[in-house]
């Protein structure tokens, strides 16, 4: 069965610390892994990753995808209170689309 | 440009009771995608319209049912309503197919099954 698998499940930072969270999945007919950050509405877009190893990066974000091993990381450098959320890891595949758990991560000042 | 639009934002409803929810996507964008968020499953995707046309399907059962207006613009129904369908129900759009393009979201409906 596809399933999406995101760990640390909660995560409490100071500021400027920088974070990793994972994503790996199992998923049939992989098409595309697409990262979300929710805070208290709708989750926002961050990135969306079909190629192995290409890094996109969006200010202090960056993510990445490794279709060999199936997984991709989230990384926010220098945090600040305001990436407090929960972050959602997304893969399509088939005509399905799976969401992980998501990582709520707290960043205290 | 406009965001995503939901209606109605909040909704109580008694079990059995049908419902319709309403999503306007961004101007342009041809594809909507529904999404049900609870507390137990997370976030489940519902299925995606492009262009009038079901794309693609998640695992629900055929009480959840849409469609897709030639403005874009989509409805989503839930007959005989559960207890277990009180949820946000979530819409976003993207200007190409899902897979290929950034979504926005809506801000949700928020429906209540009592």
């Amino acid at each position: 069965e596809d399933k999406v698998v995101q760990s640390p499940l909660s995560l409490v930072v100071h500021e400027g610390d920088t974070v990793t969270l994972n994503c790996s999945y199992e998923v049939t007919n992989f098409r595309s892994l697409l990262w979300y950050k929710q805070e208290k509405k709708a989750p926002t877009f961050l990135f969306m990753l079909t190629s192995s190893g290409i890094e996109k990066k969006s200010g202090r974000l960056s993510s990445i995808l490794d279709k060999k091993e199936l997984f991709s990381i989230l990384n926010i450098t220098a945090t600040q209170t305001g990436d407090s959320a929960i972050y959602l890891c997304a893969v399509e595949g088939g005509n399905d689309m799976r969401f992980g758990a998501g990582t709520r991560l707290t960043v205290k000042p | 440009k406009a965001g995503v639009t939901q209606t109605p934002r909040y909704l109580i409803k008694t079990r059995g009771q049908q419902v319709t929810l309403s999503c306007s996507p961004i101007s342009g964008h041809r594809s909507v995608s529904w999404y049900q968020q609870t507390p137990g499953q997370g976030l489940q995707f519902l299925f995606e319209y492009f262009s009038e046309t079901q794309r693609n399907k998640g695992n629900f059962p055929g009480r959840f049912s849409g469609r897709q207006f030639s403005n874009s613009r989509s409805e989503m129904n839930v007959s005989t309503l559960e207890l277990g369908d009180s949820a946000l129900y979530l819409c976003a759009s993207s200007r190409l197919d899902r897979g290929q393009d950034t979504q926005y979201f809506g801000p949700g409906t928020r429906l209540t099954v009592l």
